[in-house]
This record gives C-alpha cells, sequence and structure tokens, in this order.
C-alpha cells in the first residue's frame, strides 16, 4: 500500500514565525488533503489539494504529485495553530485515506 | 463545507458491555462511510468501510465480529463495540465523502472500566 511520511514529527515555533510540513507519499494518488487536528481531537478539513497551490488566508498549500509531495506553508504562525497536523492521501475508488504519523506544532506567546 | 455528527463524544463503559456510536452527515448523503481509530499520540487507522445497503468491509486485522458496523441509511452508520475490553479504549472518528472530500466527525472517545 501507499506510504506516508509527514516531517518534521515535531515543530516548535514562535508567535509571528513562519513554517513548511512536508508530506511524501509513495504512489500516485489522486486525493490528498490536510488537516489540522484540535485538543478535543476534531480534525478541521485545510486543504484539498491532490495538485496544484491553493491558499486560504494564512495557510497554503502546494501538491507536485509528479514528484510525489505536498507541503503544507504556516505564515505568521499564532498559538491556536498549535496542534497536530495530518496529511493524508487516497488513491483508486475506494475512499479510503491514508494517513501520515502527523507534526505536532507548538506555538509559543 | 459539509457536517458529519458523531454521537456520543465521549463514553465510559464497563468491561464486558457494548456501546454504540452514532456517525451522521447531516447535510448530504453518503452511501459509504469510514471508521478510523486513533490512539494517544498516533496516527489514524481505518477500521472499515461502511456501505448503505450491504455488508462493511473490514481491514486487515480488525474483528469484524468485535466491530459490527450497520449503515441503515443515506445519512447513518453505527459502529458497536461488543463486549468491550480495556484495550479497545480509544479514540474513534468517523467519516464521509463529500464529493471526493472527506469530512470527519467530532470523534467519540471511548474508556472501558
Amino acid at each position: 500500500g501507499i506510504q506516508v511520511e509527514q516531517s518534521p514529527p515535531d515543530l516548535i515555533l514562535q508567535e509571528g514565525a513562519n513554517s513548511t510540513l512536508r508530506c511524501n507519499f509513495s504512489d500516485s494518488v489522486n486525493n490528498l488533503q490536510w488537516f489540522h487536528q484540535n485538543p478535543w481531537g476534531q480534525l478541521i478539513n485545510l486543504f484539498y489539494i491532490p495538485s496544484g497551490t491553493k491558499q486560504n488566508g494564512r495557510l497554503s498549500a502546494t501538491t507536485v504529485a509528479t514528484e510525489r509531495y505536498s507541503l503544507l506553508y504556516i505564515s505568521s504562525s499564532q498559538t491556536t495553530d498549535s496542534g497536530v497536523y495530518f496529511c493524508a492521501v487516497g488513491s483508486g475508488n475506494t475512499g479510503k485515506l491514508i494517513f501520515g504519523q502527523g507534526t505536532t506544532l507548538q506555538v509559543k506567546p | 463545507g459539509a457536517v458529519v455528527s458523531q454521537h456520543p463524544s465521549w463514553v465510559i463503559c464497563k468491561s464486558g458491555t457494548s456501546v454504540k456510536i452514532e456517525c451522521r452527515s447531516l447535510d448530504f448523503q453518503a452511501t459509504t462511510m469510514f471508521w478510523y481509530r486513533q490512539f494517544p499520540k498516533q496516527s489514524l487507522m481505518l477500521m472499515a468501510t461502511s456501505n448503505e445497503g450491504s455488508k462493511a468491509t473490514y481491514e486487515q486485522g480488525v474483528e469484524k465480529d468485535k466491530f459490527l458496523i450497520n449503515h441503515a441509511s443515506l445519512t447513518l452508520s453505527t459502529l458497536t463495540v461488543t463486549s468491550a475490553h480495556p484495550e479497545d479504549s480509544s479514540f474513534y472518528i468517523c467519516s464521509a465523502h463529500l464529493h471526493t472530500e472527506a469530512f470527519f466527525g467530532q470523534g467519540t472517545r471511548l474508556t472501558v472500566v
């Protein structure tokens, strides 16, 4: 099956700093999503981005499908950005998602 | 975006009892829903695919007799953890797709004592 690797596993930032999270995957995908899991466990949809670039406020994402990686950019980080960021990928028509191990982000005031 | 609602948010049960968790798509219909499990500080692992009107499909290593799934309508899937034991304590979370994008419920934290 598809392998998904996220880096870095942990990241500590000072408020206001920028960061880049990476997601590498081992095979072709037709679904790639980024999620933020809040402290209560809720998965918040950030981007549906199997290819291309999208931006939403301080967050943006780029997926280069031919090179099998995706990047999530967080600019001007805030303490509320803290939590775990997951990349999840899918292929075929099953709808199943395979999750990476996540990046735990801590933003300090 | 689409809304998926899960109930209850948390439950504590005694060892040997059964617990039912509901997953509803509130503003769209879903012929397929998915159930995931997450242990503390770990990632989400797919347990099973819930299919409306037919049997669920379980991932390798998931006991279908322990984790009963019923997809009774286009907006409701239920997961029943039967004869729960402390090792079943975990965070269970469901998802449904609107078009090709997955949306997740709030999750259910199950503690078996």
